[in-house]
C-alpha cells in the first residue's frame, strides 16, 4: 500500500521563476493539504484541495496556486519565488472527505531552494 | 499570539525514564488534536490523536486532553535512544502546527 509520494524530492530555482510540486495521496484517501515547513518549524497550512476544488486556505499570498486531478492527485505551483519560499514543502492526504481536523499522512516532502 | 505553543526544548531523558511533552492552544473551538513525531530531515509521522478530554493510551504513548485548560500532552513510557525526534503538537480545524518540542533520549 503506497503512501503519499511527492516529486521532485529536491529542486533549486531562481527568484522570480515559478514551480510545480506534485504528489499522489496515500490509497484511499480523497482530500490532500499542502504545507510549507521553514527550518525549526512546525509546518504552516498552505491549503487543502476536495473534490477537485479549494476548501480552505491558509495565510499564504496568491502567488501560491493548487490543483487537485480527478485521481486524487495534487500541485502545488508558486509563482513568482521569493528567497524566502525556500523550505520543505509537504504534502498530506487524509480520508476525511474534505473533513477538518482528520489525521493527515504526510509525504516525505520537497525540498525547495530559492538562490 | 500563536494559536498552538510548544516549548522547543531540548527535552532530555535517560533511557526508560518517562518523557513528558507539553502544548497549550488558544483556539477554544479546536476539537481535535494530534502528536507527530519528526526526525531530522524526515516527514511528520502522525503518532496519536485525541479527541475527547481525559486520556487515550496506545502501546508506550498516552495523550492527554484538558479543553478547559486548553492543554494538550503527550508522555513516552519507556522511552528510548530511537524516540530522539521533535515532537509536533497540533490542533484546530486547519490544523495548526506548534514549533515542536526536541526530545533526546540518552542510553
Amino acid at each position: 500500500d503506497a503512501g503519499v509520494t511527492q516529486s521532485p524530492t529536491h529542486l533549486i530555482k531562481t527568484r522570480g521563476q515559478q514551480v510545480t510540486l506534485r504528489c499522489s495521496p496515500k490509497s484511499g484517501h480523497d482530500t490532500v493539504s499542502w504545507y510549507q515547513q521553514a527550518l525549526g518549524q512546525g509546518p504552516q497550512f498552505i491549503f487543502q484541495y476536495y473534490e477537485e476544488e479549494e476548501r480552505q486556505r491558509g495565510n499564504f499570498p496568491d502567488r501560491f496556486s493548487g490543483h487537485q486531478f480527478p485521481n486524487y492527485s495534487s500541485e502545488l505551483n508558486v509563482n513568482a519565488l521569493l528567497l524566502g519560499d525556500s523550505a520543505l514543502y509537504l504534502c498530506a492526504s487524509s480520508p476525511g472527505q474534505g473533513a477538518l481536523g482528520s489525521p493527515l499522512h504526510f509525504g516525505n516532502g520537497t525540498r525547495l531552494t530559492v538562490t | 499570539q500563536k494559536e498552538v505553543e510548544q516549548n522547543s526544548g531540548p527535552l532530555s531523558v535517560p533511557e526508560g525514564a518517562i518523557a513528558s511533552l507539553n502544548c497549550t492552544y488558544s483556539d477554544r473551538g479546536s476539537q481535535s488534536f494530534f502528536w507527530y513525531r519528526q526526525y531530522s530531515g524526515k516527514s511528520p509521522e502522525l503518532i496519536m490523536f485525541i479527541y475527547s478530554n481525559g486520556d487515550k493510551e496506545d502501546g508506550r504513548f498516552t495523550a492527554q486532553l484538558n479543553k478547559a485548560s486548553q492543554y494538550v500532552s503527550l508522555l513516552i513510557r519507556d522511552s528510548q535512544p530511537s524516540d530522539s525526534a521533535t515532537y509536533l503538537c497540533a490542533g484546530g480545524e486547519k490544523l495548526v502546527f506548534g514549533t515542536g518540542t526536541r526530545l533526546l533520549v540518552s542510553p
